[in-house]
Parts: structure tokens; sequence; C-alpha cells
């Protein structure tokens, strides 16, 4: 059971374009919403993370915003440059003082982008 | 400079072998992780160590083992056991119990393949 789910599988963009993908989980016990982004040959890296508090995050030309309501959240990757081109995680976590706060990842969207 | 170093980069496993991936951080913490990552499947869960002699099997154990002797290494087996080796291993680390909204550090993985 995929704990949390991830849209699209596949994404293309022209350059100076938005990007948008999509994630949404169903356990309201989640507290932490990362997106990782990975290039081929690499491990993942940690892009931008948010928690349920708040609705929206914004890094340079990253923003998530979070739907609390909806149990949904999305990245949005503004002015996309093909330097962007990679596959992009989210994923969500449990807080527990005694546990192991394991992410649950989405399946990944492979973003290109087309000079 | 802190990281996460997996070796080696690529691994050749024949039928009925036993191989042992290496996972070295340095980067203090006490969790760690081995996750399979397939095309399209995103990231899955194999083992995970909280702390030094202690560990859980994830979603996938079947077919591996682990061992957590020192706080910096987290060595995966490849058992015979495991009838499709195929994949992309990555090993992650993050802070540990207690601490809120974890991100998990990644390394840049270990391609094992079939002779």
């Amino acid at each position: 059971q995929q704990q949390v789910k991830q849209s699209p599988q596949s994404l293309i963009v022209q350059k100076g374009g938005i990007s948008i993908i999509n994630c949404a989980y169903e356990n309201t016990a989640f507290d932490y919403f990362p997106w990782y982004q990975q290039f081929p040959g690499k491990g993942p890296a940690l892009l931008i993370a948010i928690r349920p508090d708040v609705s929206e995050k914004k890094e340079g030309r990253f923003t998530i915003s979070f739907n609390k309501s909806a149990k949904q959240f999305s990245l949005h990757i503004m002015d996309s440059q093909p330097g962007d081109s990679a596959t992009y995680f989210c994923a969500a976590s449990i807080y527990s003082q005694t546990g192991a706060n394991n992410l649950f990842f989405g399946t990944g969207t492979r973003l290109t982008v087309i000079p | 400079d802190g990281g996460i170093t997996q070796s080696p980069k690529y691994l050749f496993r024949k039928e009925g072998q036993n191989v042992t991936l290496s996972c070295e951080q340095n980067l203090n913490h006490d969790a760690m992780y081995w996750y399979r990552q397939d095309p399209g499947q995103g990231l899955r869960l194999i083992y995970y160590s909280q702390i030094v002699n202690d560990f859980q099997k994830g979603d996938i154990a079947e077919g591996y083992s682990v061992s957590r002797e020192k706080k910096e290494s987290f060595p995966l087996t490849v058992t015979s056991a495991q009838k499709n080796p195929t994949a992309f291993y990555l090993c992650a680390s993050s802070i540990g119990q207690g601490y809120s909204n974890q991100p998990q550090h990644f390394g840049d993985g270990t391609r094992l393949s079939i002779l």
C-alpha cells in the first residue's frame, strides 16, 4: 500500500515554464513533508521541506504548497531550466520520540525541461 | 567534508553468491537506512537501524541482511536468497530518535547487476 501517491510519473516542460508535481497522503499523523531531487546515477538530495502548520514555503524558484484539509501537497518549479531535469520524490514522515521516524516516499516524477 | 560514502559504485553478482555493499557516514548520525530503487517504484525500505547493535526489517527485507557494529557503518549483504537483486541500492542516514522533521541524507548508491 502506497502511503504517499505522486503524480505525474513523467513531465515535460519548456524552458521558462512552471513545473508542477502533486502528492497526496491518507495518514493525518504525517508531520513532515520533504521533497528530494535525484540526478541519474546519484542519490536523492533534499530540495525543500514543509511542516503541516504552514500552507506554503518558498526557496528560490522552488515552492511547496500544502493543503492540509485535502491531504495534498505539491512542488512548483518556477522558470524551469534544463538543469532542473531530474527525478523528484515527495515523502512524508511521522515524528515519534522513540520510533524510527521513517520516510514514506512517492514513486517519483521524471522531469524533463526542454531548452 | 561530511557525508555518506557507498562502495563500490558498481557490483556484479554471480548466481548463488552473497555480496556485501558498504555504507559509511561521518555525519555522527545515529539512524541509518538501506533502500532499493527500481524504475517506476520509488524507494523501498530494506532495513533500518536507529542505534548501534540494533536494526529492524523494512518493507522488503527478505533475501537481505545487515549489521550495525559501529555507528559509522551499516553494511548490507544481498544473499543468494534474493532472486531478483538487480537494482540501485541507496544508503541514508538521519540524526536519530527524539528529533522531529529529520531529513535523510543519501549516498550516491551502488548499482548491482547479475552476471
